[in-house]
């Protein structure tokens, strides 16, 4: 089965709202985590990563928080925008290679 | 600064055709990959290369080959092309083993359909 997975397929948020994407992994001996954002034609933009010895990373608008404990991650986009409309994936780093989770739709609302 | 590239952006293929993915980056990357989309899910791995002269399989291998004659270029081959291949095709590349600090850059992907 699936070692990397979100907890919704799709999130709707009001413009200027916080979002919040969540994903479980299985594989406890991933050091390396990876959010990327797809939008529709294009392929996945990096938007922030984080090493398994960390707990949060913050970027610009952007956090990646990290739990170990229940191997979760989540990214966490401050006053979200139109144009963060897109497919988010989390991905986890099986030595050289990355695995992705399903991903999840986020959609803003004007 | 081109990034990865890939060629052709769409193709449509019959049944028993082959063809060859383009996948090009300037970067001076030593990782390159090859990833399939299909609708609704995430990415899987085909193959992947550390360098030059060196390819290795990934998740979702069957049907497809690989080479890396040179840094640069790391083309996919299907053979006997099949309507399960009907998919997105992303190529990436990294500097070192994808990991922190070493972000995998994606190309913009090419859409194969096989009928």
């Amino acid at each position: 089965g699936e070692s990397v997975g979100l907890h919704l397929p799709t999130l709707s948020v009001q413009e200027g709202d916080n979002s919040i994407i969540n994903c479980a992994y299985s594989n406890s001996a991933s050091d390396y985590f990876i959010w990327y954002k797809q939008e529709s034609g294009k392929g996945p933009q990096f938007i922030i990563d984080i090493r398994s010895n960390m707990d949060k990373r913050q970027g610009q608008r952007v956090t990646v928080l990290l739990n170990k404990t229940v191997k979760h991650l989540s990214l966490q986009i401050a006053a979200t925008q139109p144009g963060d409309s897109a497919v988010y994936f989390c991905a986890e780093n099986i030595g050289p290679r990355l695995r992705f989770g399903a991903g999840t739709r986020l959609t803003v609302k004007p | 600064n081109a990034g990865v590239t890939q060629t052709p952006k769409f193709r449509i293929l019959k049944i028993g055709q082959s063809m060859t993915l383009q996948c090009a980056q300037d970067m001076n990357h030593n990782y390159m990959y090859w990833y399939r989309q299909d609708p609704g899910m995430g990415l899987k791995l085909i193959y992947y290369s550390v360098g030059a002269g060196i390819t290795d399989k990934g998740e979702v291998p069957n049907g497809y080959n690989v080479s890396r004659s040179t840094t640069e270029d790391f083309p996919l081959r299907l053979e006997l092309a099949a309507p399960s291949q009907t998919s997105v095709y992303f190529c990436a590349s990294s500097y070192g083993q994808g990991s922190y600090g070493n972000t995998i850059y994606f190309g913009e992907g090419s859409w194969l359909t096989v009928v």
